[in-house]
């Protein structure tokens, strides 16, 4: 069982609609959740970041992550043709060793 | 200023070829890390350098030598390049206790061997 699991996609939806991207793990220590973005041809760039459980919300995009059940999502709303990207969550312990899922490529249609 | 930056951004090589990959930071981070990313976009770490320290040295083949001059500098060779290297390699860094930072990663360097 690979330490964090990602549903790759692809995943395609129409612009306006509720994205919902999710990650479990395996590993209690992790601490440090994270969503990446990761545009065609580009390196990851931090989109959202949560420490322990809980929600965080910035704008469009919500991060949600349940150490109880080793769960993590990211939702979009009103998403937009400018959010096609993959995704990848990642996460990590206290020593900073992060450890990604395999991403999910979105595809955002007008 | 671009915050990691590596070089070349493309390489294309023979097999059996011998190459170096350079990757810079100016965050002043203390951590950098050597990823690479297969056709699925599958991120895996190969190599995590603290303060110029090796702290991290997945399962990698030993043609893949990194070196840290520096904490601000780390570099990759690979010696006798397969096939089976080609890949996006990702430079990144962090400051370690600092886990809201996350990583900043490099632009990638897309290595193709003919």
């Amino acid at each position: 069982q690979k330490e964090v699991e990602q549903d790759p996609g692809p995943l395609s939806v129409p612009e306006g609609a509720i994205v919902s991207l999710n990650c479990t793990y395996s590993n209690s220590a992790f601490q440090y959740f994270m969503w990446y973005r990761q545009y065609s041809r580009k390196g990851p760039e931090l989109l959202m970041y949560t420490y322990s459980s809980g929600n965080k919300e910035d704008g469009r995009f919500t991060a949600q992550v349940d150490k109880s059940s080793k769960y993590i999502s990211l939702f979009i709303r009103d998403s937009q043709p400018s959010d096609s990207a993959t995704y990848l969550c990642a996460m990590s312990a206290w020593n900073n060793d992060m450890r990604f899922g395999a991403g999910t490529r979105l595809t955002v249609k007008p | 200023d671009t915050a990691v930056s590596q070089t070349p951004k493309y390489l294309v090589t023979q097999m059996g070829n011998d190459k170096s990959i350079k990757c810079e930071q100016n965050l002043g981070h203390d951590t950098m890390y050597w990823y690479k990313q297969d056709s699925k976009k599958f991120l895996k770490i190969m190599f995590s350098y603290n303060n110029k320290e090796l702290i991290i040295n997945e399962t990698v083949p030993n043609r893949f030598s990194p070196k840290s001059p520096d904490k601000a500098h780390l570099n990759l060779h690979i010696n006798s390049l397969e096939l089976g290297d080609s890949a996006v390699y990702f430079c990144a860094s962090s400051q370690v206790g600092r886990g809201d930072y996350g990583y900043t990663f490099g632009s990638g360097t897309r290595l193709t061997v003919v």
